[in-house]
């Protein structure tokens, strides 16, 4: 599972702090994606870049913060989080967003984020 | 709006026996449809999907879907379960234009024990 890495892979951090969430793909991708997976619900889409633009905000609070300066990282910004956002946060990357027929999301292992 | 459903949080089977973990889904139009496959501690990989043509679609590890447009459903099954199978299991789908450029969407995912 080296295609798509993702560091730290556990984090706690206080609702005051600021903290950022790093992935990295080596498929030579042009995607990536933040899901957010929570137990026993659905996985959550948060954000999508296809070759580095932004094309999904899925109505995600202004405490996350995206960024993707090349098509092999993407980052998340973290601040003044809340309980609730503790999950485990999962980053993909796949060859475009935009194509039909869609091509297959490719996962890193996530971040455990707790939030205290 | 699509969606997906996987009805059982829950599926056990004995160790040897055929397995079949369930799908359904709501789009507008026809659908793309995806499985995929989470372990402990890991992101999820891709295993099947259902695109276009034969209804039976065979991917990774032994495992297979069935399409079935009338009862909007893309069930999972394998032949003979193995104890190394147990794991989480999450039905995608995503809408066929001109429906627009939708997001994949998951279902909530569907734990699979097998016994020895």
């Amino acid at each position: 599972e080296t295609g798509v890495t993702q560091t730290p892979r556990h984090l706690v951090m206080g609702m005051t702090n600021k903290k950022s969430l790093k992935c990295e793909q080596h498929l030579g991708h042009n995607a990536m994606y933040w899901y957010k997976q929570s137990a026993k619900k659905p996985l959550e889409l948060m954000f999508v870049y296809n070759f580095k633009e932004q094309t999904e905000n899925n109505s995600v609070p202004s405490r996350f913060s995206p960024e993707c300066p090349n098509s092999s990282h993407l980052f998340l910004h973290l601040h003044t989080l809340q309980p609730e956002d503790s999950a485990l946060y999962l980053c993909a990357s796949s060859q475009d967003s935009l194509g039909y027929p869609p091509y297959e999301q490719y996962f890193g292992p996530g971040t455990r984020l707790t939030v205290t | 709006a699509q969606s997906v459903a996987q009805p059982e949080d829950q599926v056990n089977v004995a160790e040897g026996n055929p397995l079949t973990v369930k799908c359904t889904y709501s789009v507008s139009g026809n659908p793309y449809l995806f499985w995929y496959v989470q372990y402990p501690n890991r992101g999820l990989q891709f295993l099947l999907k259902y695109i276009t043509g034969d209804n039976l679609v065979k991917g990774s590890y032994g495992f297979e879907a069935e399409f079935n447009k009338s009862q909007t459903s893309f069930h999972l099954k394998k032949p003979s379960a193995l104890v190394s199978d147990s794991a989480l299991y999450f039905c995608a789908v995503r809408a066929i234009p001109p429906s627009g450029n939708t997001p994949l969407v998951f279902g909530k995912g569907t734990r699979l024990s097998v016994i020895a």
